[in-house]
């Protein structure tokens, strides 16, 4: 099935461990996005890549790092994980501006920090 | 910090009842989406109006935006239990394409 796929799904660190999320969608998409959904909040954004070769900083993006690998591909790495970091990740791809279809979401990975 | 602020926080209805959901937002915005969230699940997009539109529809659902008040609304109409989720608006602003989101209603549509 076409869509998002987020690797992995459940994750539990210890405080200063690295890790690497994983993303990758097959529709073609040239915008990707890393987003952390937090108890009773909305979804914030931590990076975005408008497309192949280009990332920049959204709402939240100190502690992660991101790699657009190719256009199919988008990673998220935090190389010292802090207790704050305990959320779950979703990533998500679109064309520009959320055109017609909106975004597009992966089932998100839960992670622990502990 | 946050673009959208949705109202209410928390609804319950009856099954068959509409339910109404309001989004608050700050600034000028491309488009303004709606996603619903099942427990534990990721987003489903649900509808995109587009700053130029003033109301759209899609089966069960209709949207409203209002660019001089900064403001869109929801409609679920005749509600089933399967609508139970959290419905969650979002903007994407000009001149980027990141998309902010608000903190969401929460549904409970009761049989």
């Amino acid at each position: 099935n076409a869509g998002v796929t987020q690797t992995p799904k459940f994750q539990v660190l210890k405080t200063g461990q690295s890790m690497t999320l994983q993303c990758a969608q097959d529709m073609n998409h040239n915008s990707m996005y890393w987003y952390r959904q937090d108890p009773g909040m909305g979804l914030r954004l931590i990076y975005y890549s408008a497309s192949e070769g280009t990332t920049d900083k959204g709402e939240v993006p100190n502690g992660y790092n991101v790699s657009r690998l190719n256009k199919r591909e988008f990673s998220l790495r935090l190389e010292s994980a802090a207790p704050s970091q305990t959320s779950v990740y979703f990533c998500a791809s679109s064309e520009w501006g959320g055109d017609a279809w909106g975004y597009t979401f992966g089932s998100g990975t839960r992670l622990t920090v502990v | 910090s946050q673009q959208g602020e949705e109202d209410p926080q928390a609804l319950s209805i009856q099954e068959g009842e509409n339910a109404t959901m309001n989004c608050s937002y700050k600034t000028s915005i491309n488009n303004l989406q709606w996603y619903r969230q099942n427990s534990g699940r990721g987003l489903v997009h649900l509808i995109l109006i587009r700053s130029n539109e003033r109301e759209k529809h899609s089966g069960r659902l209709r949207v409203t935006l209002d660019t001089s008040k900064k403001s869109s609304s929801l409609l679920i109409t005749a509600s089933r239990a399967a609508d139970t989720a959290s419905y969650f608006c979002a903007t994407v602003l000009y001149n980027n394409n990141d998309m902010r989101f608000g903190a969401g209603t929460r549904l409970t549509v009761k049989p």
